[in-house]
């Protein structure tokens, strides 16, 4: 069973970076490509960006300049790192593996919410 | 960005109905759409994949159809179980981009 867990801070202050991980379990990290979504509160879904495990990756140009995607095949995570936050930052943050057949996710995360505020 | 326009917003419906809701997008995505469900403090579930594809395990009462640019999410006989938010997800141009939502209520 492919089981993905998110970890880091829940409160994070303006300006600075959000640093998060995803911990995937029963499946490897070197196969498929996986993702990062948001969903702000009371809000829809933002695509942030996804990684192979190849490094490859494709961002969100809305926040391409302030968002890194890496992936640690030792310890079978991936991680993304926003600089700069601010409150528009806020949301529960999604990491999701991709299928083969099309840019969609199966097995996602169960989130973990983020607050930008001082 | 391709905008996907979910209609309705929100639709109240009871056990048993059909419901149909639907995704127009702003331009032309193939059939590269994907349907999900999300309930209160969960994470999406992939329902619907390249239109019409039913993901495994997804009970056989959902179904999609369409191509280009309108697209119909239709839940046949409601169950308890189905009243949630559902999205639709755009995956043929970048950035991939999603529907506002449409809520499903118990009438």
């Amino acid at each position: 069973q492919v089981q993905l867990q998110e970890s880091g801070p829940g409160l994070v202050k303006p300006s600075e970076t959000l640093s998060l991980t995803c911990t995937v379990s029963g499946a490897s990290i070197t196969r498929d490509y996986w993702t990062w979504i948001r969903q702000p509160p009371g809000k829809e879904l933002d695509w942030i960006g996804y990684i192979f495990a190849s490094g490859s990756t494709n961002y969100n140009p809305s926040l391409k300049s302030r968002v890194t995607i890496s992936v640690d095949t030792s310890k079978n995570q991936f991680s993304l790192n926003v600089t700069s936050v601010t409150a528009a930052d806020t949301a529960v943050y999604y990491c999701a593996r991709g299928i083969t057949t099309m840019t969609t996710w199966d097995y996602w995360g169960q989130g973990i919410l983020v607050t930008v505020s001082s | 960005d391709i905008q996907m326009t979910q209609s309705p917003s929100s639709v109240s419906a009871s056990v048993g109905d059909r419901v149909t809701i639907t995704c127009r997008a702003s331009q032309g995505v193939s059939r590269w759409l994907a349907w999900f469900q999300q309930k209160p403090g969960k994470a999406p579930k992939l329902l619907i994949y390249a239109a019409s594809t039913l993901q495994s395990g997804v009970p056989s009462r959902f179904s999609g159809s369409g191509s280009g640019t309108d697209f119909t999410l239709t839940i046949s006989s409601l169950q308890p179980e189905d009243f949630a938010t559902y999205y639709c997800q755009q995956a043929d141009t970048f950035p991939i981009t999603f529907g506002q939502g449409t809520r499903l209520d118990i009438k």
